[in-house]
């Protein structure tokens, strides 16, 4: 069972809220990585991180942020959520050794719906 | 970035052998085959990864020509509880974003 937590499991909030989703894993994993979806659509890689103090943009542009200030914790914050931020928000985080090396652990998600 | 194509939607009855094939023709040397399972309102879980020829483990198997161009997913005698997206990325999770790309991956529906 992958040790990789979100909270909170489901949001609902008003427009113009700021908003922060956690996520945290317990393996060590030096990779992070958000993706947001729709339900029924794909999957889309918002952020990445390969370490502390490293975050990337994923494939597709987002409004949200991120930040890697401890190897375990890699939070989403949206500083002003609107109507067209309601999706669900996965997050998922690999090691760089071992035989899952290239397998991605993905949490349980947040869905968020922004009213 | 590393692209694959794989059918939308498959059918199958319970019992029977479902083999899900995806292209990947612009692989590249460095680049595994990982194959994810993902059912309504759940993360994507892992289901298989291998390199080349033949990969089995305690739910499928993966077959991989020489020319790597393409693989096959194998799930034998699926239960309704496969019923899935299944998703096929290629690429190498160290060297940057080339197996973070899931495509539309292929909806599996196994009947009764």
């Amino acid at each position: 069972e992958a040790d990789i937590y979100q909270t909170p499991r489901y949001l609902v909030i008003g427009t113009g809220k700021k908003i922060t989703l956690e996520c945290s894993q317990t393996m060590g994993h030096d990779k992070m990585y958000w993706y947001q979806q729709d339900p029924g659509m794909e999957l889309h890689l918002i952020h990445y991180s390969y370490g502390v103090n490293s975050t990337e943009k994923g494939d597709l542009s987002s409004e949200s942020t991120v930040s890697r200030i401890r190897t375990e914790h890699f939070p989403l914050t949206l500083e002003s959520a609107r109507p067209s931020h309601t999706s669900q928000y996965l997050c998922a985080s690999s090691g760089s050794s071992g035989s899952s090396y290239n397998e991605q652990f993905f949490g349980p998600g947040t869905r968020l719906t922004v009213l | 970035l590393a692209k694959t194509t794989q059918p939308i939607s498959m059918d199958s009855y319970e019992g029977q052998e479902v083999n899900i094939t995806c292209s990947h023709n612009n692989i590249a040397t460095n680049d595994y085959i990982t194959w994810y399972q993902q059912f309504p309102s759940q993360g994507p879980r892992f289901i298989i990864q291998g390199y080349k020829t033949k990969v089995t483990n305690e739910v499928a198997s993966l077959f991989i020509p020489a020319d790597r161009k393409s693989s096959t997913l194998s799930l034998p005698r699926v239960s309704l509880s496969d019923t899935a997206v299944y998703y096929c990325l290629v690429g190498d999770l160290d060297t940057g974003r080339r197996a973070l790309t899931f495509g539309s991956g292929t909806r599996l529906q196994v009947q009764p």
